[in-house]
């Protein structure tokens, strides 16, 4: 079946931009995650979304950072007035309730501050 | 506080030869463990996964990991290195929330022909 989605896959902007970020995830996964990978670095968490609860938005770094999702389905990351420490690759995964269930990830969007 | 430690951020061998890829946890609660691998350009696939049932997990691949509560670790192995297993490896740890995992740097495999 159909994996982890997300677009674009390469965004150039120039600082102060505002820039959005889509995630398709797994029919069927109610669960889904933002993550944020930086060069060379591993991946740090952003925001979770679980079913209609409330999401889990500690790891957002400011409040350029948002996230919103509608029920179970597409998911959009948006930062405001971009700054280049926003650089990184922004990953996407869904998965199934329970945190014994394996993430699945999306192949990322590669963002750029000029 | 829980926490993923790779050891080794780089790790070279030779195709054929035993591939060792070391993670250690903390965690004051059972762990759920999983490792990742990442080609460039590309997201992250899972290997495997440690959900408290048998402590040898295997995964795709060739690959398996070990979970040793004494050693608070679980390293993955392989026994033959194939050129295609050059990537970058991660070792993961669900947080005890249970809304997101705790990532270790990070270990890139090379391997020579």
């Amino acid at each position: 079946g159909a994996g982890v989605s997300q677009s674009p896959s390469n965004k150039v902007t120039e600082k102060g931009k505002d820039v959005e970020l889509r995630c398709d995830p797994i029919s069927g996964h109610t669960a889904l995650y933002w993550y944020r990978q930086r060069l060379g670095q591993g991946l740090e968490f952003l925001i979770y979304f679980q079913g209609n609860s409330a999401p889990d938005k500690s790891g957002l770094p400011s409040d350029r950072f948002s996230a919103e999702r509608t029920g179970e389905s597409v998911s959009t990351l948006t930062i405001q007035r971009t700054q280049q420490e926003d650089s990184a690759v922004y990953l996407c995964a869904s998965s199934r309730a329970g945190s014994n269930q394996p993430q699945h990830f999306g192949d990322g969007t590669r963002l750029s501050i000029l | 506080a829980q926490s993923v430690t790779q050891l080794g951020s780089h790790v070279s061998v030779s195709e054929g030869a035993l591939v060792l890829l070391r993670c250690n946890y903390s965690s004051s609660v059972p762990p759920y463990l999983f490792w990742y691998v990442q080609y460039p350009n590309q997201g992250l696939q899972l290997l495997l996964k440690y959900t408290s049932a048998a402590t040898l997990v295997k995964g795709i691949n060739g690959f398996e990991a070990e979970f040793k509560k004494s050693e608070t670790s679980f390293h993955l192995t392989k026994p033959s290195a194939h050129m295609s297993d050059a990537a970058e490896y991660f070792c993961a740890l669900a947080n005890q929330a249970g809304t997101a995992l705790i990532f270790g740097k990070g270990t890139t495999l090379s391997v020579s022909s």
